[in-house]
């Protein structure tokens, strides 16, 4: 089992570029999450999806935006980047159905840098 | 909303010495604590975890207690082995609310 997968591994940005970072996931868990994790600040929530078909936001949500058109797949897209957003993006997922299962399970992470 | 506090930010111990890491809340209404484990590059791992209706919980050389009156919860690492270094989480979260709230982190280094 995969798990939770993300890509790009690491990407370079220039200011002002549009780009989408993929979460998909194969455990079937109806809850996802966007964290940023930058030195000193630990792991923040951008955005967080409690099933399919549903987004909220998360502590720093501005200049993101997601999508949960299915289950697996979570998308995080910056509109225009500004080299604020240079961090390390985790994607996350959770069963998140009765509330008893709470454990989040987290993908390798997305390395990005705006130039 | 929820407010973290982890302490220390870093810590370095001898091999085979136990390491404590403390974390403090406010929402009395968290009922939820897991610590997870970050190694260099890698996304973090659920190491042990923790519900309001227990004190305590172990799993080998890994502890968790939690004090909820005075809403500070710990972990204890004993024994400890180079490959216990690594960064470490805290973290909250209320029932019925997916959002779990994280600790800054204590980048843990264990000297052989």
């Amino acid at each position: 089992t995969a798990g939770i997968t993300q890509a790009p591994t690491s990407q370079i940005l220039a200011a002002g570029r549009s780009m989408t970072l993929r979460c998909t996931q194969d455990m079937r868990h109806n809850a996802m999450y966007w964290y940023r994790q930058d030195l000193g600040l630990g792991l923040r929530l951008i955005h967080y999806s409690n099933t399919a078909g549903t987004t909220g936001k998360g502590e720093v949500p501005d200049g993101y935006s997601v999508s949960r058109a299915n289950t697996d797949d979570f998308p995080l897209t910056l509109a225009s980047a500004v080299p604020s957003q240079t961090s390390v993006y985790f994607c996350a997922s959770s069963e998140g159905t009765s509330g008893r299962t709470d454990t989040q399970y987290f993908g390798p992470g997305t390395r990005l840098t705006v130039l | 909303g929820e407010n973290v506090e982890q302490h220390p930010s870093t810590l370095s111990v001898q091999e085979g010495d136990s390491a404590v890491i403390k974390c403090t809340y406010s929402d009395s209404a968290s009922n939820y604590f897991p610590w997870y484990k970050q190694e260099l590059g890698k996304g973090p791992q659920l190491i042990i975890d923790i519900r309001s209706n227990v004190g305590e919980k172990k799993d080998q050389r890994i502890a968790v207690t939690l004090n909820k009156t005075a809403k500070h919860f710990s972990l204890h690492i004993t024994e400890t082995q180079p490959e216990d270094s690594a960064v470490y989480f805290c973290a909250c979260k209320k029932g019925g609310y997916q959002k779990v709230t994280f600790g800054i982190g204590t980048k843990l280094q264990v000297i052989p």
